[in-house]
C-alpha cells in the first residue's frame, strides 16, 4: 500500500542487543515518520524527517536514533534493546497539512 | 485535554449502522482523519475532513465534525462482518507534523 516496505515483518532478539529497522519508500515523498503502537496509547511518534540529513525527534524517542541517506530510505535503530520497547512499529510517509499520511504493514519487535 | 479520546469498544449487530465518536483537542486543527486497523496489518486511511467543513460522506462512511465542541463522529451505514477492526481517530495540530492519535476504537460485528 502506498509504495512503502518495512522490514522485517518480525523479528525477536535479546535485550542488551542493536536492531534496525528499515523503511523504504517509492513515492519520493519528503516526510517520512517513525510511530510505535502499543495498547492503550494508540500511535506515538519517535522520530521523522523532513528531508535527505533532517531529522527531528518525536514525543517517545529516548532510546532511538533515526537515519536517512537517502530519501526512499529511512532506518529506525534501537542501540541496546530493552523490553519497554517491545511493540509494533509502523512507517508512514506523506504530511502535513493536505498531505495524508500513509502508512506501512508495521514491524512486529519483540525483545525478550 | 492533551489527549485524543475514543471510546475502546463497540458491538454493532450485521446490518445496522455503527458510531464511532472521537473527541479532539485543539480547535485549531486543520484535518481530522479516520483510520481502519485489521488485525495484524496496518493502518488503512479511511477518510478525512477538512476543518472547514461540518460533513463528509463517502459511500458508507458519513463524517461529522462539530468544531465548537471538538468532536468527530464516523458513521458507517449496514455495517458488515468485513468492518470489524480497530478504528483510530487522528487530529493534525497546527505547527505539529506528527499526528496525534486516539487509542482506538475496537468494533465488533456481530451476525
Amino acid at each position: 500500500d502506498a509504495g512503502i516496505t518495512q522490514s522485517p515483518r518480525h523479528k525477536v532478539t535479546e535485550t542488551g542487543t542493536p536492531v534496525t529497522l528499515r523503511c523504504h519508500q517509492t513515492e519520493n515523498h519528503r516526510y517520512m515518520y517513525w510511530y510505535r503502537q502499543d495498547p492503550g496509547h494508540g500511535l506515538r511518534l519517535i522520530h521523522y524527517s523532513y528531508g535527505v540529513k533532517d531529522t527531528d525527534k518525536g514525543e517517545v524517542s529516548d532510546g532511538y536514533s533515526v537515519s536517512r541517506s537517502k530519501t526512499e530510505d529511512f532506518l529506525l535503530t534501537l542501540e541496546s534493546a530493552t523490553s519497554s520497547q517491545t511493540s509494533v512499529y509502523f512507517c508512514a510517509i506523506g504530511g502535513p497539512d493536505d498531505q495524508p499520511q500513509h502508512f506501512g504493514d508495521g514491524t512486529r519487535l519483540s525483545i525478550l | 485535554g492533551e489527549d485524543v479520546e475514543q471510546s475502546l469498544f463497540l458491538s454493532v449487530r450485521e446490518g445496522d449502522s455503527s458510531v464511532i465518536n472521537c473527541t479532539y483537542t485543539d480547535s485549531s486543527s486543520t484535518y481530522l482523519y479516520w483510520y481502519k486497523q485489521e488485525p495484524g496489518a496496518g493502518l488503512q486511511l479511511l477518510t478525512y475532513i477538512f476543518s472547514n467543513m461540518d460533513m463528509k460522506q463517502d459511500q458508507r462512511l458519513t463524517v461529522l465534525l462539530n468544531k465548537k465542541d471538538k468532536h468527530l463522529s464516523l458513521r458507517i451505514a449496514d455495517t458488515q462482518t468485513g468492518d470489524s477492526a480497530i478504528y483510530f481517530c487522528a487530529e493534525d495540530r497546527p505547527n505539529d507534523y506528527k499526528l496525534s492519535f486516539g487509542a482506538g476504537t475496537t468494533v465488533t460485528v456481530r451476525a
